[in-house]
């Protein structure tokens, strides 16, 4: 049974570039979300999939977007980037339900410049 | 706007010794709580959860105890081990809605041989 894996582990853009983080969801898991984690600070919730439909957003803005595919993989997308997005992007994924723990991959650390 | 709180950011404990971990929470909505654990470069990964309708769980030698009234909940380790050493997130949900985590801020443990 595989994990949740992320790419790219690291990277650097600059302010105004986008980006789109990657994710593989262990298997069996059709539920997908994604956490930004600032330094110093717990995870926050950007927002979740389910069965490829967006099904719970957290506080950001909607240059912070996302997919789910059928295979249960996943992108977070980022427009416009800005120096304050500079984090560690957590992905999770678990199986539908309302006590199923998640499963963090080792996340994407970008760096705006 | 902290929901969920852990007022140490850190906590040195001698080996073999109890380590206790608290958190605090605001949100009456939440009814499911959890621990993580956070290595370095690594993803967070679960260690218990606690359901509101117990006050008490127990895994070997974790125990999470919650008080509801308090609003306060508690990660207790017992003997402490060397391998302890990481940071501890506490979180919570709410069963209805999107299941998102809210996460504090994290207590950095280190363990002393």
């Amino acid at each position: 049974e595989t994990g949740v894996t992320q790419s790219p582990t690291h990277l650097i853009k600059t302010r105004g570039q986008q980006v789109t983080l990657r994710c593989s969801s262990q298997s069996g898991h059709n539920t997908v979300s994604w956490y930004q984690q600032a330094l110093g600070q717990g995870p926050q919730f950007i927002f979740q999939y389910y069965r490829e439909e967006e099904n719970g957003r957290g506080n950001f803005p909607p240059r912070f977007s996302g997919l789910q595919f059928p295979n249960y993989s996943s992108e977070l997308n980022v427009n416009a980037l800005e120096l304050d997005d500079s984090a560690l992007y957590l992905c999770a994924s678990r199986l539908a339900g309302p006590t199923g723990e998640l499963f963090f991959g080792e996340g994407s650390r970008l760096t705006v410049l | 706007d902290q929901q969920v709180k852990q007022n140490s950011p850190s906590l040195s404990v001698q080996e073999g010794r109890i380590s206790i971990l608290n958190c605090d929470y605001t949100n009456s909505m939440f009814d499911y709580f959890l621990w993580y654990k956070k290595y370095p470069a690594e993803g967070p990964t679960f260690l218990i959860s606690i359901s509101s309708i117990k006050d008490k769980n127990e895994d070997g030698r974790f125990t999470v105890f919650l008080n509801k009234s308090a609003k306060h909940l508690s990660l207790h380790i017992v003997p402490s081990q060397p391998g302890d050493s990481a940071v501890y997130f506490c979180a919570a949900s709410a069963l209805q809605g999107a299941q998102k985590l809210v996460f504090g801020q994290g207590t950095r443990l280190t363990i002393n041989p």
